[in-house]
């Protein structure tokens, strides 16, 4: 089974503070997304990554960083974190690109920005 | 623009079937994924189609019809546990998914 784990499932931030997200795959996956989860929202793309040190801006990258050191490990940072970064963000693996690769999450990390 | 729509709530009986709509406008088509979401836990996979037709995986089935930009998750036999959000999610001509808002489904008993 594929396995994404994230480092933390709540994270309560004050305004201004830098925020890490960890996101782990155990399955030698190439690729690593990062999204956020709104209520009334698809999820939307923050950033993804192909392959070690490469990085790719989705929809939505203003207002963070992403760090991809190691194949199996995927950072997302919150530089300075605002109270319009709260919400959910899920990281999710898939084995490559292409049709029918399916894409697989982790638990979330459901972040409070006060 | 992208769009991917499909009702917000829909509520079901326990033991009923069950049909959740997906339509879609995206530049490209590369395959339509179903997920499953349970309140507080990460999307799961359920089915992908890339061609027209129906696609039956035991209690849940998918449909997808590319020129009327069109699919449906067909559940059958509801159960309690079927409780959950359903997100459709298309994939683009960049192989990047779209993702609906997803639909809410109530079970009752």
């Amino acid at each position: 089974d594929v396995k994404v784990t994230q480092s933390s499932r709540y994270l309560v931030k004050r305004t201004g503070e830098k925020v890490f997200l960890e996101c782990v795959q155990d399955m030698d996956h190439e690729n690593m997304f990062w999204y956020r989860q709104d209520p009334g929202l698809g999820l939307r793309l923050i950033y993804f990554s192909y392959d070690v040190k490469m990085k790719e801006k989705g929809d939505i990258p203003e207002g963070y960083s992403v760090s991809r050191e190691k194949k199996e490990r995927f950072s997302l940072i919150l530089e300075s974190a605002s109270t319009n970064q709260t919400s959910m963000y899920l990281c999710a693996s898939s084995l490559s690109q292409g049709l029918r690769e399916t894409q697989y999450f982790g638990p979330g990390t459901r972040l409070l920005v006060l | 623009g992208q769009n991917i729509d499909q009702p917000t709530e829909m509520t079901a009986t326990e033991g009923a079937i069950v049909q959740i709509n997906c339509t879609y406008q995206t530049s490209g088509f590369n395959g339509l994924f179903w997920y499953q979401q349970h309140a507080g836990e990460a999307p799961t996979f359920l089915s992908y189609n890339v061609l027209d037709g129906l696609e039956e995986k035991g209690r849940f089935s998918s449909f997808l019809s590319r020129s009327k930009g069109y699919s449906y998750l067909l559940l059958k036999e509801l159960q309690m546990k079927d409780s959950a959000s359903y997100l459709c999610a298309v994939m683009d001509s960049n192989y990047q998914l779209i993702w609906g808002a997803g639909t809410k489904l109530i079970i009752k008993p």
